[in-house]
C-alpha cells in the first residue's frame, strides 16, 4: 500500500519558523512535492524535490532524503497568511499523485 | 508559469442530473491529466489518470461507468458525473503537468459539487 504520514496540526506565531515533516512509503518514488491550499480553495503548488537535498523558494524551503524516505516543509518568516493546509504528495509513475493526510498550519498574532 | 482552467466552479443540481466538468491546460499540451476528489477537511484522492486519445485509467473503487472521462484533445479532459446522489456532493479538482509525466502537477480551481 501507499502511505504518507504528516502531524494534522501545527501551531506558530507570527514571525516565526515552522517545519512540518512528512514520511513516506510507497511503491515507487519520483519526488515528493508540496502544496498549499487555504478554505474552498484548490491546492496551490510550492516545491517540488526529486533529489536529495534542501529546495529554498523565498520563504519557503523544502528537504528531501530518500534512503530516510523522509522530508520537510520548512516556512520562515511566519505570516497570517500562512495559514492554511499543506499537503505532501509522492509522485508515482506516470506522474499520479499520493497526498498526505494534510497539515493544518495556524498563524497566530 | 503553466495553466490549469477548470470550469464550472460551482455545481448545484437536483439527485438524478449528470454533470460534466471541464479541465484546460492553456498555456501547454497536457497528454496525461488526472482528477482528484475532496471531502471537506479530508486530502485529495486520485480518482483516474486521463489519457489523451485513450481510455482512461481509473482507481480501484472507482466506478467507471459513474464517472465518465474523456480527453479529446490534448489541452481539454473532462469528467461526467453520471446521474448524481448526494454522496456524489464533493470537491473535484484535476491537475495535469508541463512536460514529462514525473514533472510537478498543477490544479484547476476545483469545482464544489452539491447534488440535492
Amino acid at each position: 500500500g501507499q502511505s504518507l504520514e504528516q502531524p494534522s496540526e501545527v501551531t506558530a506565531v507570527e514571525g516565526a519558523i515552522v517545519q512540518i515533516n512528512c514520511t513516506y512509503q510507497t511503491s515507487g518514488f519520483y519526488g515528493l512535492s508540496w502544496y498549499q491550499q487555504h478554505d474552498g480553495g484548490a491546492p496551490t503548488f510550492l516545491s517540488y524535490n526529486a533529489l536529495d537535498g534542501l529546495e529554498e523558494t523565498g520563504r519557503f524551503s523544502s528537504f528531501l532524503s530518500r534512503s530516510d524516505s523522509y522530508g520537510y516543509l520548512l516556512l520562515q518568516e511566519l505570516q497570517m497568511k500562512d495559514s492554511a493546509s499543506y499537503f505532501c504528495a509522492v509522485t508515482l509513475q506516470g506522474g499520479k499523485l499520493i497526498f498526505g493526510q494534510g497539515t493544518e498550519l495556524s498563524v497566530k498574532p | 508559469g503553466a495553466v490549469v482552467s477548470q470550469h464550472p466552479s460551482r455545481v448545484i443540481c437536483k439527485s438524478g442530473t449528470s454533470v460534466k466538468i471541464e479541465c484546460r491546460s492553456l498555456d501547454f499540451q497536457a497528454t496525461t491529466m488526472f482528477w482528484y476528489r475532496q471531502f471537506p477537511k479530508k486530502s485529495l484522492m486520485l480518482m483516474a489518470t486521463s489519457n489523451e486519445g485513450s481510455k482512461a485509467t481509473y482507481e480501484q473503487g472507482v466506478e467507471k461507468d459513474k464517472f465518465l472521462i474523456n480527453h479529446a484533445s490534448l489541452t481539454l479532459s473532462t469528467l461526467t458525473v453520471t446521474s448524481a446522489h448526494p454522496e456524489d456532493s464533493s470537491f473535484y479538482i484535476c491537475s495535469a503537468s508541463q512536460g514529462q509525466g514525473n514533472q510537478p502537477q498543477h490544479f484547476g480551481d476545483g469545482t464544489r459539487l452539491s447534488i440535492l
